[in-house]
């Protein structure tokens, strides 16, 4: 199947700063990337949509200006988590597909940590 | 997206085949029934998926009832690696909204 990258892994960082997340999509290009996030024991929620070339999509609740996404290739969006905090502590997947009519790949995940 | 029902856990055997139920009865006419598995601290996995037909890869088969509102999932000889969350996922594009899926435990 086709490769979706995310860097870091995971990140620790201090209360108040910024973090940013990559996914890269490296043998497709991806005109639109998801991103997810995932608290300990529960599901997968979807923030946002990413569009090549356009502004992001983001779902009910999820504030626009803390959660940054730049999407300015066909093969690289970015999370930016704005003046981070400890409750912002979460699992962060991206996920890309070459085609709407095909499954979509996802990344390994970024474990960021606030403290 | 079709909302999908799925039981909260499963046992298995090892060796032996997993059938993971899915329901899904408010599907619509173009909407594919994608399944994906998430082991622990891992970006989701995809599986399979399929419109109308029963579909079989190298990883997992996927059987459709003829209506439709439901599917089983079956890993023909689970091993302990198989060990995950299985979601079921009702869509017509790559927007996946995840439910809260299946453990599935493979035991020896």
């Amino acid at each position: 199947g086709a490769v979706v990258s995310q860097h870091p892994s995971w990140v620790i960082c201090k209360s108040g700063t910024s973090v940013k997340i990559e996914c890269r999509s490296l043998d497709f290009q991806a005109t639109t990337m998801f991103w997810y996030r995932q608290f300990p024991k529960q599901s997968l929620m979807l923030m946002a949509t990413s569009n090549e070339g356009s502004k992001a999509t983001y779902e009910q609740g999820v504030e626009k200006d803390k959660f940054l996404i730049n999407h300015a290739s066909l093969t690289l969006s970015t999370l930016t988590v704005t003046s981070a905090h400890p409750e912002d502590s979460s699992f962060y997947i991206c996920s890309a597909s070459n085609r709407a009519d095909t499954e979509a790949f996802f990344g390994q995940g970024t474990r960021l940590t606030v403290v | 997206d079709a909302k999908t029902t799925q039981p909260p856990s499963m046992d298995c055997a090892e060796g032996r085949a997993a059938n993971l139920p899915c329901n899904h009865s408010t599907i619509s006419g173009n909407e594919y029934v994608y399944w994906y598995r998430q082991i622990h601290s891992q970006g989701p996995q995809y599986i399979i998926h399929g419109l109308k037909n029963n579909e079989t890869n190298e990883m997992a088969s996927l059987i459709i009832t003829e209506d439709r509102k439901s599917s089983t999932l079956i890993l023909p000889h689970a091993t302990l690696r198989d060990t995950a969350v299985y979601y079921c996922i009702g869509t017509d594009g790559n927007k996946l909204v995840f439910g809260a899926g299946t453990i599935l435990r493979v035991k020896s």
